[in-house]
Order: structure tokens, then C-alpha cells, then sequence
């Protein structure tokens, strides 16, 4: 049963450390996505890659944010430094051509 | 512009009543159109999906959506509801054509909460 998988399920940490959360796609598919969701903000689109090349990555506080694909198999979104704005659980997703995304179970996290 | 609106912030239904949740789309072309659900704690989960063709679509757990180009709606219907819908329900709209690049836009969510 292909699924996303993303690490760590849960991470706490405190105000001004690096954060790194990990995204396996699927294998095969070609776009990964990063979103960020809150309460108040609801889904927020933060990035998206297209055969690990990034297309568009306007959605994602350039000062503290990046995201990138090392390879194929695994997409990575960095805060640096972190601040308690930034708690909320982010999702990857991946899909291949057709819109259709699949989501991992999230990252929740919390800036103390 | 794409955008997607979801006018219920929050549905409340008792279990075994039938269901409607709305959605609006804003798009110039044909669109791609979805419902995902997300549990408590977990990630958004797919129930259906229109591509083409019959607009009327089945989807998993016994939902339904129809799209209806005239009104801009794919509104999704169950016809009794089962205490396990309680979730949070998206509707997004995705680009066709060449300039696909696979990304949705999301509405701001829909809550169903069934009463016993």
C-alpha cells in the first residue's frame, strides 16, 4: 500500500533552533508539496516541486524557510531559525500529472 | 483568479440523516475537482474526485458529489451519516491543460460534527 511517509510524526523545540522535517513520496510520482496548517490560517500552500526542481515556492517565508529534494525520494522543508509563529502541522503530498495529491499523516510542531 | 469557497463553516447533523456540503469554484477552463476528508489528527484523505464525463461521481464511505458547470458547484452529499463522518471536509479545484502543474487550490474547510 503506497503512502507518504513524514518525519518526525512530532517535534517541540524552542524558540531560534533549526528545524528539518523529512517527506517520502511516493515512488513515482513527480510533484511533492508542502503545506502548512493552523487554525486560523487554515491549509496554507508553502512549496511545490516538479521532478525535484522547485516551481513555486511563494507561499513560504523566504528570511527562515527553505525546501528542497535532495533526490527523488525524499523532499525536506527547513525552518532556521524557528519561532512560535511557526507552530503548526505540515503536510507533504505527492502526486504524478493528474492534480490528484496524496498527503502524509503530518508534522506536528510546536515552538516553545 | 482560481479560488474555492466553502459557505458552512460548520455543519452539525444527527446520525442517519442525509448530508449536503457545499462548494463553489471560481475557474476559467474545466476544472479538476476533489473532496478529501481529514480525521482528527491525521492527513487529508481523498473520497472522490471529477475529471470529466458523468457528473455525477461515486467516492469511498458511501459519498457522492455533483458537479454542476451552470451553478459552478460540486457540492458533496451522503445519504445517512454515520457517527465516523465526524471529520473536517475540503473541497479543492485544480488547473487542466498545459498549464497543469498539479497544484490545488484548497477551500477553507467544512466540520461535521454528528449528533448521536
Amino acid at each position: 500500500d503506497a503512502r507518504v511517509t513524514q518525519t518526525p510524526r512530532h517535534k517541540v523545540t524552542e524558540m531560534g533552533q533549526e528545524v528539518t522535517m523529512r517527506c517520502q513520496p511516493i515512488l513515482g510520482h513527480n510533484t511533492v508539496f508542502w503545506y502548512r496548517q493552523t487554525m486560523m490560517q487554515g491549509l496554507e500552500l508553502l512549496a511545490y516541486f516538479r521532478n525535484r526542481a522547485p516551481l513555486d515556492d511563494s507561499g513560504m517565508p523566504k528570511d527562515r524557510f527553505s525546501a528542497e529534494m535532495p533526490d527523488a525520494t525524499l523532499a525536506t522543508l527547513k525552518i532556521q531559525p524557528s519561532e512560535p509563529r511557526d507552530s503548526a502541522v505540515y503536510f507533504c503530498a505527492s502526486g504524478l500529472g493528474s492534480n490528484e495529491q496524496f498527503f502524509g499523516p503530518g508534522t506536528r510542531l510546536t515552538v516553545l | 483568479a482560481q479560488s474555492v469557497t466553502q459557505p458552512d463553516i460548520h455543519i452539525t447533523v444527527s446520525e442517519g440523516a442525509s448530508l449536503e456540503l457545499r462548494c463553489n469554484y471560481s475557474y476559467g477552463a474545466t476544472p479538476y475537482l476533489f473532496w478529501y476528508v481529514q480525521s482528527p489528527g491525521q492527513g487529508l484523505q481523498l473520497l472522490l474526485k471529477y475529471f470529466s464525463g458523468d457528473t455525477l461521481v461515486q467516492g469511498i464511505k458511501g459519498f457522492e458529489a455533483e458537479f454542476k458547470r451552470s451553478q459552478s458547484s460540486f457540492n458533496l452529499r451522503k445519504p445517512s451519516v454515520h457517527w465516523s463522518d465526524a471529520a473536517e471536509y475540503f473541497c479543492a479545484v485544480g488547473a487542466w491543460g498545459s498549464g497543469n502543474t498539479g497544484k490545488l487550490i484548497f477551500g477553507q474547510g467544512t466540520t461535521l460534527q454528528v449528533k448521536p
